[in-house]
Protein backbone atom coordinates (compact mmCIF):
# COMPACT_ATOMS: atom_id res chain seq x y z
CA UNK A 1 0.00 0.00 0.00
CA UNK A 2 1.15 3.36 -1.07
CA UNK A 3 2.27 5.56 2.11
CA UNK A 4 1.04 9.04 0.93
CA UNK A 5 -0.22 8.84 -2.51
CA UNK A 6 -1.42 11.70 -4.91
CA UNK A 7 -4.03 12.31 -7.64
CA UNK A 8 -3.22 13.05 -10.73
CA UNK A 9 0.15 12.37 -11.12
CA UNK A 10 0.17 14.80 -14.65
CA UNK A 11 -2.19 17.88 -15.34
CA UNK A 12 -2.26 19.93 -18.00
CA UNK A 13 -4.74 22.77 -18.08
CA UNK A 14 -5.26 26.18 -19.64
CA UNK A 15 -4.55 29.52 -17.79
CA UNK A 16 -7.48 31.08 -16.09
CA UNK A 17 -8.40 27.67 -15.11
CA UNK A 18 -9.52 26.12 -12.23
CA UNK A 19 -8.28 22.79 -10.29
CA UNK A 20 -7.64 20.43 -7.80
CA UNK A 21 -4.86 18.08 -6.42
CA UNK A 22 -5.59 15.64 -3.87
CA UNK A 23 -3.33 13.27 -1.52
CA UNK A 24 -4.29 11.01 0.69
CA UNK A 25 -1.95 9.00 3.84
CA UNK A 26 -2.64 6.07 5.40
CA UNK A 27 0.29 6.33 8.23
CA UNK A 28 -2.39 7.96 10.87
CA UNK A 29 0.24 10.88 10.74
CA UNK A 30 -1.52 14.31 12.59
CA UNK A 31 0.36 16.60 10.18
CA UNK A 32 0.57 17.27 6.48
CA UNK A 33 2.48 19.21 4.42
CA UNK A 34 1.88 20.74 0.80
CA UNK A 35 5.84 21.71 -1.39
CA UNK A 36 6.32 23.36 -4.69
CA UNK A 37 8.94 22.11 -6.47
CA UNK A 38 10.02 24.88 -9.69
CA UNK A 39 12.03 23.93 -12.81
CA UNK A 40 15.05 24.96 -10.74
CA UNK A 41 14.46 21.88 -8.80
CA UNK A 42 14.35 24.67 -5.19
CA UNK A 43 11.24 22.54 -3.15
CA UNK A 44 9.28 25.07 -0.95
CA UNK A 45 6.64 24.18 1.19
CA UNK A 46 3.00 25.87 0.86
CA UNK A 47 1.33 24.83 3.73
CA UNK A 48 1.20 22.38 7.07
CA UNK A 49 -1.86 21.50 8.39
CA UNK A 50 -1.84 19.84 11.25
CA UNK A 51 -5.11 18.03 12.97
CA UNK A 52 -6.81 19.35 10.25
CA UNK A 53 -5.88 23.13 11.12
CA UNK A 54 -3.77 25.34 9.40
CA UNK A 55 -0.32 26.03 10.52
CA UNK A 56 1.98 27.28 8.04
CA UNK A 57 0.83 29.23 5.42
CA UNK A 58 4.14 30.44 3.54
CA UNK A 59 3.08 33.54 1.62
CA UNK A 60 1.06 31.47 -1.08
CA UNK A 61 -1.41 33.49 -3.22
CA UNK A 62 -5.19 33.36 -2.05
CA UNK A 63 -5.77 31.29 -5.21
CA UNK A 64 -3.97 28.34 -3.50
CA UNK A 65 -6.55 26.91 -0.92
CA UNK A 66 -5.68 23.72 1.27
CA UNK A 67 -8.68 21.56 2.55
CA UNK A 68 -8.12 19.05 5.22
CA UNK A 69 -11.86 17.40 5.01
CA UNK A 70 -9.49 14.90 7.47
CA UNK A 71 -6.53 14.07 9.22
CA UNK A 72 -5.60 11.66 6.56
CA UNK A 73 -6.46 14.31 3.55
CA UNK A 74 -5.17 17.61 2.53
CA UNK A 75 -5.89 18.56 -0.93
CA UNK A 76 -4.72 21.93 -3.09
CA UNK A 77 -7.28 23.60 -5.02
CA UNK A 78 -5.54 26.11 -7.28
CA UNK A 79 -7.93 29.02 -8.74
CA UNK A 80 -7.17 31.07 -12.08
CA UNK A 81 -4.30 29.07 -12.77
CA UNK A 82 -0.93 31.34 -14.20
CA UNK A 83 1.96 30.37 -15.87
CA UNK A 84 4.18 29.93 -13.04
CA UNK A 85 2.07 27.49 -11.30
CA UNK A 86 4.01 25.59 -13.40
CA UNK A 87 5.52 23.01 -11.35
CA UNK A 88 5.74 19.96 -9.66
CA UNK A 89 3.89 19.80 -6.27
CA UNK A 90 4.53 17.36 -3.33
CA UNK A 91 2.38 16.23 -0.82
CA UNK A 92 3.99 14.83 2.16
CA UNK A 93 2.77 13.96 6.17
CA UNK A 94 4.35 13.26 9.65
CA UNK A 95 3.70 12.66 13.28
CA UNK A 96 4.21 16.19 13.98
CA UNK A 97 3.61 18.08 16.90
CA UNK A 98 6.42 15.91 19.32
CA UNK A 99 9.26 18.07 19.97
CA UNK A 100 12.45 16.05 20.12
CA UNK A 101 11.59 13.18 17.93
CA UNK A 102 12.69 11.89 14.83
CA UNK A 103 9.63 13.58 12.90
CA UNK A 104 10.39 12.45 9.43
CA UNK A 105 8.43 13.71 6.75
CA UNK A 106 6.90 11.03 3.66
CA UNK A 107 6.59 12.16 0.27
CA UNK A 108 3.97 11.88 -2.31
CA UNK A 109 5.42 10.93 -6.00
CA UNK A 110 4.65 14.30 -7.16
CA UNK A 111 2.03 16.11 -9.26
CA UNK A 112 3.07 17.72 -12.61
CA UNK A 113 1.51 20.56 -13.04
CA UNK A 114 1.65 22.35 -16.23
CA UNK A 115 -0.45 25.39 -16.97
CA UNK A 116 -0.15 26.70 -20.94
CA UNK B 1 15.56 28.25 11.41
CA UNK B 2 19.17 28.18 10.43
CA UNK B 3 20.37 27.93 6.69
CA UNK B 4 22.38 25.49 5.20
CA UNK B 5 25.05 25.28 2.27
CA UNK B 6 25.61 22.37 0.22
CA UNK B 7 28.05 22.20 -2.53
CA UNK B 8 25.97 22.32 -5.61
CA UNK B 9 27.04 18.88 -7.50
CA UNK B 10 29.68 15.74 -6.29
CA UNK B 11 30.86 13.46 -9.34
CA UNK B 12 32.18 9.47 -8.19
CA UNK B 13 32.40 6.50 -9.01
CA UNK B 14 30.99 3.34 -8.34
CA UNK B 15 32.04 1.53 -4.68
CA UNK B 16 33.73 4.83 -3.78
CA UNK B 17 32.92 6.53 -0.73
CA UNK B 18 30.87 9.54 -0.95
CA UNK B 19 30.85 12.29 1.91
CA UNK B 20 28.64 15.58 1.60
CA UNK B 21 29.08 18.26 3.98
CA UNK B 22 26.88 20.80 4.92
CA UNK B 23 27.46 23.95 7.03
CA UNK B 24 24.69 25.24 9.40
CA UNK B 25 26.65 27.82 11.07
CA UNK B 26 23.35 29.06 12.85
CA UNK B 27 22.12 26.03 14.18
CA UNK B 28 20.17 26.10 17.44
CA UNK B 29 20.16 24.10 20.30
CA UNK B 30 17.08 22.12 19.87
CA UNK B 31 17.91 21.84 16.05
CA UNK B 32 18.46 18.00 14.60
CA UNK B 33 20.21 17.54 11.38
CA UNK B 34 18.12 15.11 9.04
CA UNK B 35 19.25 14.35 5.06
CA UNK B 36 16.86 13.98 2.20
CA UNK B 37 17.21 11.96 -1.21
CA UNK B 38 15.31 12.73 -3.79
CA UNK B 39 15.51 10.94 -7.48
CA UNK B 40 14.07 12.39 -10.66
CA UNK B 41 10.58 12.04 -10.92
CA UNK B 42 9.80 10.98 -6.86
CA UNK B 43 9.57 12.70 -4.08
CA UNK B 44 12.53 13.21 -1.06
CA UNK B 45 12.73 10.33 0.84
CA UNK B 46 14.82 10.33 4.52
CA UNK B 47 17.87 8.92 5.02
CA UNK B 48 19.28 9.82 8.08
CA UNK B 49 18.58 12.30 11.29
CA UNK B 50 20.84 13.07 13.78
CA UNK B 51 21.67 15.62 16.57
CA UNK B 52 25.56 15.41 17.31
CA UNK B 53 28.28 13.04 17.30
CA UNK B 54 28.18 10.00 15.10
CA UNK B 55 24.73 8.12 13.72
CA UNK B 56 24.44 5.25 11.21
CA UNK B 57 21.87 2.82 9.77
CA UNK B 58 21.90 0.72 7.17
CA UNK B 59 22.22 3.35 4.11
CA UNK B 60 24.50 6.09 5.33
CA UNK B 61 26.51 7.71 8.28
CA UNK B 62 26.05 11.20 9.76
CA UNK B 63 28.86 12.80 11.37
CA UNK B 64 28.09 15.73 13.68
CA UNK B 65 31.56 17.66 15.22
CA UNK B 66 30.82 19.12 18.72
CA UNK B 67 30.50 22.44 17.49
CA UNK B 68 27.65 21.10 15.30
CA UNK B 69 27.90 23.78 12.85
CA UNK B 70 28.81 21.42 9.43
CA UNK B 71 27.77 17.49 9.45
CA UNK B 72 28.98 14.94 6.60
CA UNK B 73 26.73 12.28 5.29
CA UNK B 74 28.55 9.76 4.33
CA UNK B 75 27.51 6.78 1.49
CA UNK B 76 29.47 3.31 1.83
CA UNK B 77 30.61 2.32 -1.41
CA UNK B 78 28.13 4.00 -4.11
CA UNK B 79 26.91 2.62 -6.80
CA UNK B 80 24.45 4.14 -10.23
CA UNK B 81 20.96 4.02 -8.20
CA UNK B 82 22.66 6.43 -5.59
CA UNK B 83 22.12 9.83 -7.96
CA UNK B 84 19.98 11.97 -6.79
CA UNK B 85 19.45 15.30 -4.90
CA UNK B 86 20.73 15.02 -1.18
CA UNK B 87 19.44 17.63 1.20
CA UNK B 88 20.50 18.81 4.36
CA UNK B 89 17.99 20.29 6.40
CA UNK B 90 18.27 21.90 10.15
CA UNK B 91 15.48 22.37 12.37
CA UNK B 92 13.56 21.37 15.15
CA UNK B 93 11.37 17.70 14.93
CA UNK B 94 7.80 18.76 15.75
CA UNK B 95 8.21 21.61 14.47
CA UNK B 96 5.57 22.25 11.39
CA UNK B 97 8.13 24.38 8.64
CA UNK B 98 10.85 22.19 6.98
CA UNK B 99 13.30 24.32 4.77
CA UNK B 100 15.26 22.71 1.93
CA UNK B 101 17.73 24.03 0.69
CA UNK B 102 19.15 23.70 -3.24
CA UNK B 103 20.75 20.44 -1.82
CA UNK B 104 23.14 18.57 -3.56
CA UNK B 105 23.44 17.24 -6.87
CA UNK B 106 25.71 13.63 -6.78
CA UNK B 107 26.51 11.68 -10.05
CA UNK B 108 27.60 8.17 -9.72
CA UNK B 109 29.26 7.07 -12.51
CA UNK B 110 30.33 3.37 -13.81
Amino acid sequence: DTAVSQTPKYLVTQMGNDKSIKCEQNLGHDTMYWYKQDSKKFLKIMFSYNNKELIINETVPNRFSPKSPDKAHLNLHINSLELGDSAVYFCASSQGGLAGSTDTQYFGPGTRLTVL
Amino acid sequence: LAKTTQPISMDSYEGQEVNITCSHNNIATNDYITWYQQFPSQGPRFIIQGYKTKVTNEVASLFIPADRKSSTLSLPRVSLSDTAVYYCLVGETGGFKTIFGAGTRLFVKA
